[in-house]
């Protein structure tokens, strides 16, 4: 199983919105609803962002949206703050071992 | 609010074993299902292990099976990774992670981690 497949880097000036892909397959994002979004700043823990695709956890911004289509993820951070610079990694469940697959993982550069 | 703490981590040689701790507080732990994660310097995140609320099921990624041994003690509030034969491509860093409540698939808590470096 390799891991899904993320844009290494995204960018985008305060204020704009930007969107993260996140491309799995059959065995993952194909056939469930069970992709989770983490930010990690560096040398920090990883911070759940959205999980069961568009949900939101307590206390996350409402600046931050997923969807998903077909066997494709995506992340939208809308209104970019200088904060949300790091790194987002997807993740889904798997029908098979490993049976969470994270992505590649993107860096959000704010410009 | 929830923390976990992991501990235990170290420089070691190739082939030997190491023992990571993964203290829980702020929440009911022994209702949670648990995970261990991994990410090597410079490296994305890498899912390793799942243990259920009471122990009784447990799932291990095909890169450690039969190497790592995942245990947790709900009278102690701990999760625990036993780690044989290590290897170089074990460096990283660990970090046990909660898994979200139903229907779950996520890790919503994740501790500070461990480093565990494995070199001669």
């Amino acid at each position: 199983q390799s891991a899904l497949t993320q844009p290494a880097s995204v960018s985008g000036s305060p204020g704009q919105s930007i969107t993260i892909s996140c491309i799995g397959t059959t065995s993952d994002l194909g056939s469930y609803n069970l992709v989770s979004w983490y930010q990690q700043h560096p040398g920090k823990a990883p911070k759940l962002m959205i999980y069961e695709v568009n949900k939101r956890p307590s206390g996350v911004s409402n600046r931050f949206s997923g969807s998903k289509s077909g066997y494709t993820a995506s992340l939208t951070i809308s209104g970019l703050q200088a904060e949300d610079e790091a790194d987002y990694y997807c993740c889904s469940y798997a029908s098979s071992n490993p049976f969470y697959v994270f992505g590649t993982g993107t860096t959000v550069i704010v410009l | 609010e929830a923390q976990l703490v992991e501990s235990g981590g170290g420089l070691l040689q190739p082939g030997g074993s190491l023992r990571l701790s993964c203290a829980a507080s702020g929440f009911t732990f022994s209702s949670y299902e648990m995970h261990w994660v991994r990410q090597a310097p410079g490296k994305g995140l890498e899912w390793l292990s799942y243990i259920s609320s009471s122990g009784s099921t447990i799932y291990y990624a095909d890169s450690v099976k039969g190497r790592f041994t995942i245990s947790r003690d709900n009278t102690e509030n701990s999760l625990y990774l036993q780690m044989n034969s290590l290897r170089a491509e074990d460096t990283a860093v660990y970090y046990c992670a909660r898994e979200g409540q139903q229907p779950g698939y996520n890790f919503d808590y994740w501790g500070q981690g461990t480093l565990v470096t494995v070199s001669s």
